[in-house]
């Protein structure tokens, strides 16, 4: 199975700021990588696909970047909407493999 | 609007079986393959089952192999999860997903809003 490894596991952050999640992979696995963000009690909502794809509606602070085995989420400018937990999930093969989350707190 | 609506989660004893509807509505079913994806406690999310668009495929987690059983019936919109043999570590909030294509590698742009399996004597 491809492991999925994501750092940091928290983050605390402020309004504006800009910051970066990274997610390695064990394998390579080209760009079958994508992003999800989720609200406590809430589904997960789909942000990034193949690395770097912006979903629609998805506001463009959000950027995905990496091929390979390593890649990076960054938010450009923080904003309040944006304090979640993120997930990279990998859909190369199967089992289709999650990081363990980065939850971004407000500092 | 696409949406999923997932039902049949509640309280069950460890080694009894439960079963999960997830109706599909919006968008054309057989068109896409579905999974089933769940969330332990405080816990992160973990990939449970990939069923393809015509039910001819069907993948596993190894933690529930054997155990589980996804299954799908395009004619009415709706996706399954038979759970046998269930334990406490099974415990989670589970959500059908929707894969943005029909085969492999895609990533889950639909979700529906989680139903809870509590698996305790």
């Amino acid at each position: 199975d491809i492991q999925m490894t994501q750092s940091p596991s928290s983050l605390s952050a402020s309004v504006g700021d800009r910051v970066t999640i990274t997610c390695r992979a064990s394998q390579y696995i080209s760009t079958y990588l994508n992003w999800y963000q989720q609200k406590p009690g809430k589904a997960p909502k789909l942000l990034i696909s193949a690395a770097s794809t912006l979903q629609s509606g998805v506001p463009s602070r959000f950027s995905g970047s990496g091929s390979g085995t390593d890649f990076s989420l960054t938010i450009s400018s923080l904003q309040p909407e944006d304090f979640a937990t993120y997930y990279c999930q990998q859909s190369y093969s199967t089992p289709y493999t999650f990081g363990q989350g980065t939850k971004l707190e407000i500092k | 609007q696409v949406q999923l609506v997932e039902s049949g989660g509640g309280v069950v004893q460890p080694g009894r079986s439960l079963r999960l509807s997830c109706e599909a509505s919006g968008f054309t079913f057989s068109s896409h393959s579905m999974h089933w994806v769940r969330q332990a406690p405080g816990k992160g999310l973990e990939w449970v089952a990939l069923i393809l668009y015509d039910g001819g495929n069907k993948y596993y987690a190894d933690s529930v192999k054997g155990r589980f059983t996804i299954s799908r019936d395009n004619s009415k919109n709706t996706l399954y999860l038979q759970m046998n043999s269930l334990r406490a570590e099974d415990t989670a909030v589970y959500y059908c997903a929707r894969d943005l294509g029909y085969t492999y590698g895609h990533p889950f742009d639909v979700w529906g809003q989680g139903t809870m399996v509590t698996v305790s004597s």
